[in-house]
């Protein structure tokens, strides 16, 4: 059974730039939840959907913003970039309570 | 505030020694759940506790959960350089889904 995958695995851009990354959750499963792990800081929540809707929210400014398919896949759009956006952006997925994370896309903001 | 604690942020030990990472916290989890992350990849689910007192073991892990539902422990026996990686505490509250992470313990374990 294949895992959660995302894409891209490495992203470069510059400050003031748009970011869209993508994640497909395991097959049946349809929660997809967006994490952000920064240097220093652990694994942050941003996003949970669920069914198409977004269930729950982290701490984080509106520009970070995304969507689910009806497929359940999912993807996260970052605006307006800032340098402290850098980070390794993980994505998960549930059909219970156990969240099965995928191997992340690095966002590297210069 | 972090509301999971993780003790020690860094831990170097040599190959076959044991250890105890800790995972604190002032408030009541329903369920906590311990990952290992190795660089560059996502985190790798161990095991999940849901009962106070729990005790659950992997090969040479065990993990166990406080009787208040407050904090977990996971004990490495005789370390193998395997067992190098980030380990992570994560620990969902009431009926949210969202779970709710420590900054993890960094295990190198040396030959």
């Amino acid at each position: 059974e294949a895992g959660v995958t995302q894409s891209p695995t490495h992203l470069i851009k510059t400050r003031g730039q748009q970011a869209t990354l993508r994640c497909s959750p395991i097959s049946g499963h349809t929660s997809v939840y967006w994490y952000q792990q920064a240097l220093g800081l652990g694994l942050q929540f941003l996003l949970w959907y669920d069914e198409g809707e977004e269930r729950n929210r982290g701490n984080f400014p509106p520009r970070f913003s995304g969507r689910q398919f009806p497929n359940y896949s999912s993807e996260l759009n970052v605006n307006a970039l800032e340098l402290e956006d850098s980070a390794l952006y993980l994505c998960a997925s549930s059909l219970g309570e156990t969240q099965y994370f995928g191997p992340g896309t690095r966002l590297l903001v210069l | 505030t972090q509301l999971l604690e993780q003790s020690p942020q860094f831990l170097s030990i040599q190959e076959g020694e044991n250890l105890t990472v800790y995972c604190n916290s002032s408030s009541v989890f329903s369920s906590l759940q311990w990952y290992r992350q190795e660089p560059g990849e996502g985190p790798v689910l161990l095991v999940t506790v849901v009962t106070g007192g729990e005790v659950k073991k992997l090969k040479r892990l065990t993990f166990q959960f406080g009787d208040a539902r407050k904090d977990s422990s996971l004990h490495i026996t005789a370390a193998q350089t395997g067992d190098t990686g980030l380990y992570l505490c994560a620990g969902t509250q009431g009926g949210s889904e969202k779970l709710v992470f420590g900054k993890g313990t960094k295990l190198t374990v040396n030959p």
